[in-house]
């Protein structure tokens, strides 16, 4: 069964700094990788998808993937207090389509 | 393109009373998925359809939950006898054959007392 895990489970930084985030999965058969933001008021909104190793730029995320390692990293840049909210890692398997989401971070990005 | 519609978004309910969730996918998604999330955590695959057809229930608790899409568009998840343990969030999402995304709804709030 593919657990997800993230790290942090919270995080605090301020506006215009890099925010970091992590996650790894424990079956590196797994190659659908992706990134969503969920506000209370909005949802879940996917930022970014990724599916081989190395790195995606979606506007101001970049999803970093090193499948060999077990691990896909999220970084922000210029965070804005907008961008606070949860952010949760997804995986699944190529023609499976069902996601395992880890725990979530919970991202404060202070004025 | 209107986005995966969800209602009611909120509802409090106290044990043993039944609730039903109401989910219309983006026009033309065949793929519908019923997600639980419980408070601080993440997003758990409850059921998910094809058409009208189920392709995956094993999550689903078949003794209180149910989950039909008889026309293969919109979806309805019902508990009956809610219990406490159900307080979370039930979030549906579709997906369509030729889209690599899942889109998903607001979300309906549930508050089991």
């Amino acid at each position: 069964q593919q657990k997800v895990q993230q790290s942090p489970e919270s995080l605090t930084v301020s506006e215009g700094a890099m925010a970091s985030l992590n996650c790894t999965f424990s079956d590196g058969t797994s190659n659908n990788f992706r990134w969503y933001r969920q506000h209370s008021a909005k949802g879940l909104e996917v930022l970014v998808s990724i599916f081989s190793d190395g790195e995606k730029e979606e506007g101001r995320f970049t999803a970093h993937l090193n499948r060999a390692n077990l691990h896909v990293s999220l970084h922000i840049r210029e965070p804005q207090p907008s961008d606070s909210a949860v952010y949760l890692c997804a995986v699944s398997f190529s023609g499976s389509w069902q996601l395992i989401f880890g725990s979530g971070t919970q991202l404060t990005v202070m004025p | 393109e209107a986005g995966v519609t969800q209602s009611p978004r909120y509802a409090v309910l106290q044990e043993g009373q039944a609730v039903s969730f109401w989910c219309d996918p983006i026009s033309g998604h065949d793929t519908l998925y019923w997600y639980q999330q419980p408070r601080d955590q993440g997003p758990q695959l409850l059921v998910y359809f094809r058409d009208e057809a189920v392709i995956d229930n094993s999550q689903l608790p078949s003794d209180r939950f149910s989950a039909v899409r008889p026309k293969g568009t919109n979806s309805t998840l019902k508990i009956q006898s809610a219990k406490q343990g159900d307080t979370a969030t039930y979030l549906c999402a579709s997906r369509g054959t030729s889209n690599t995304e899942v889109f998903f709804g607001k979300g309906t709030r549930l508050t089991v007392v």
